[in-house]
C-alpha cells in the first residue's frame, strides 16, 4: 500500500522569505514522486518529479525538492517565494508496482507582499 | 500547443437528470484518468483507462460511467445526478510509465439544483 501526507493544511510566508511544503510518504517499493500546483478553478500543474538519481530536483518557477530516503520525505521548497507563487500545493507518490497514483491532501500556500 | 481539453468548464445539471463531461487531448497519451475534486481536497481518482482497457476504482458508484471511442476522447457520464455529486471533475493523461507525470485539464465544475 502507499499513502503520503502532507501535515500542514496551510504555510504562510512573507515575499522574498524561502518557502517549504512538507511532504512525507509511505510505499512498499521504490517512490515515485510528484509534485503539483492548483490555481484557484484550475486543474493540477505537475512541478517536478523525483524517480531516482540526484536528492534535489528541479522543476518549474523556480521550485526544487528534496528526496530523503531515511526520512521518507520530498518537501518542496524555494529560495524567495513570490506572491503569484499563492496556490494549492499537492504532492503524490507511486510505487514502482502500483497502477495509480495517490495524492496528499494538498497544502494553502499564501504568499504575503 | 498540446494539451488536455475539458468541456464545459461550467455545467449545471437538476437533480436526477443526466449528464455528461468531456476530456480530449492532443498528446496522444494512452492512459486517461477522471478524477472528482471536492473543495480543494485531494483529487479522488473515478476511474482511468491504458488506451482501451478500462479501470474502474473500488469505491466508485455506480452511477458514474465512462466511454472512451478512441485516443483523443474521453466521456464521463452520471446517470442520476445527487446533489453530493457537485465537484470539479479532473480529467488526466499519462503515458504507460509509471515514472512519467499526469497532465490535467482545467476542470468542469458540476453544479446540482
Amino acid at each position: 500500500a502507499q499513502s503520503v501526507a502532507q501535515p500542514e493544511d496551510q504555510v504562510n510566508v512573507a515575499e522574498g522569505n524561502p518557502l517549504t511544503v512538507k511532504c512525507t510518504y509511505s510505499v512498499s517499493g521504490n517512490p515515485y514522486l510528484f509534485w503539483y500546483v492548483q490555481y484557484p478553478n484550475r486543474g493540477l500543474q505537475f512541478l517536478l518529479k523525483y524517480i531516482t538519481g540526484d536528492n534535489l530536483v528541479k522543476g518549474s518557477y523556480g521550485f526544487e525538492a528534496e528526496f530523503n530516503k531515511s526520512q521518507t520525505s520530498f518537501h518542496l521548497k524555494k529560495p524567495s517565494a513570490l506572491v503569484s507563487d499563492s496556490a494549492l500545493y499537492f504532492c503524490a507518490v507511486r510505487d514502482t508496482n502500483a497502477g495509480k497514483s495517490t495524492f496528499g491532501d494538498g497544502t494553502t500556500l499564501t504568499v504575503k507582499p | 500547443d498540446a494539451m488536455v481539453i475539458q468541456n464545459p468548464r461550467y455545467q449545471v445539471t437538476q437533480f436526477g437528470k443526466p449528464v455528461t463531461l468531456s476530456c480530449s487531448q492532443t498528446l496522444n497519451h494512452n492512459v486517461m484518468y477522471w478524477y472528482q475534486q471536492k473543495s480543494s481536497q485531494a483529487p479522488k481518482l473515478l476511474f482511468h483507462y491504458y488506451d482501451k482497457d478500462f479501470n474502474n476504482e473500488a469505491d466508485t458508484p455506480d452511477n458514474f460511467q465512462s466511454r472512451r471511442p478512441n485516443t483523443s476522447f474521453c466521456f464521463l457520464d452520471i446517470r442520476s445526478p445527487g446533489l453530493g455529486d457537485a465537484a470539479m471533475y479532473l480529467c488526466a493523461t499519462s503515458i504507460l510509465d509509471r515514472t512519467y507525470e499526469q497532465y490535467f485539464g482545467p476542470g468542469t465544475r458540476l453544479t446540482v439544483t
